[in-house]
């Protein structure tokens, strides 16, 4: 089955506890990102990637790193988490031209 | 800059009656993508539709529709005879055409239309 996959779905940390947010997709897609959700906000872009090693910036990077070794895999790495981070995270991917897959999302909660 | 504007923040009807989601863009772009996404409450994002913008024709895919307007930049998405299992929330978005093809493709969202179906 096609599809893109979080882990973890639900994650309790505390302020400076660096922390993962694994992306896996199984279709071979090229492009990745990352979006948040906040109330009233809606999404905006975290981090993109267009291929292995090509990662840029989107609209709210600060406190965020990423990394692309892997055409399937795209971690969203929390170095220092402060509560401000407390969001529903979503990592998408898509083929060339295509529409963006969705993953399932991952609440995360940064007392 | 791009920007979507969902004014409806919340929406409750009851089961059965018609019901319309605004979206209002903004773009400088000529070539452009809209969309829209259902986010039911175990949160998940539900791709719906995608519209380019040299396709101005309407779309019905069962009880949805769809009303894409250039002239008032405008991809509202209507229910018809709504259900319970309707109720969720839906954003509408936007992409430019040149970022898809340079493969960005950033994904700007409305705020998003919390849609409630009362039995």
């Amino acid at each position: 089955e096609a599809q893109v996959t979080q882990n973890p779905r639900y994650l309790i940390t505390v302020t400076g506890k660096k922390l993962t947010v694994t992306c896996s997709q199984n279709m071979n897609h090229e492009y990745m990102s990352w979006y948040r959700q906040d109330p009233g906000l809606g999404l905006r872009q975290i981090y993109y990637s267009m291929n292995v090693e090509v990662t840029d910036k989107g609209d709210v990077p600060e406190g965020y790193k990423v990394s692309r070794k892997e055409k399937r895999n795209f971690p969203l790495i929390l170095e220092s988490p402060s509560p401000n981070q407390t969001s529903l995270y979503f990592c998408a991917s898509r083929p060339p031209g295509g529409t963006q897959y969705f993953g399932p999302g991952t609440r995360l909660l940064v007392l | 800059a791009q920007k979507v504007t969902q004014a409806q923040t919340e929406i409750s009807v009851v089961e059965k009656e018609d019901v319309t989601l605004d979206c209002v863009y903004e773009t400088r772009d000529t070539t452009y993508y809209l969309f829209w996404y259902k986010q039911p409450p175990s949160g998940e994002l539900v791709f719906l539709i995608r519209r380019n913008s040299f396709d101005e024709q309407n779309e019905i895919s069962g009880r949805y529709s769809w009303n894409f307007q250039k002239s008032t930049s405008s991809f509202n998405f209507t229910i018809t005879a709504s259900q319970v299992v309707d109720s969720a929330v839906y954003f509408c978005a936007l992409s430019d055409g040149g970022a898809i093809i340079q493969g960005a493709q950033k994904l700007v969202f409305g705020q998003g239309t919390r849609l409630t179906i009362n039995p």
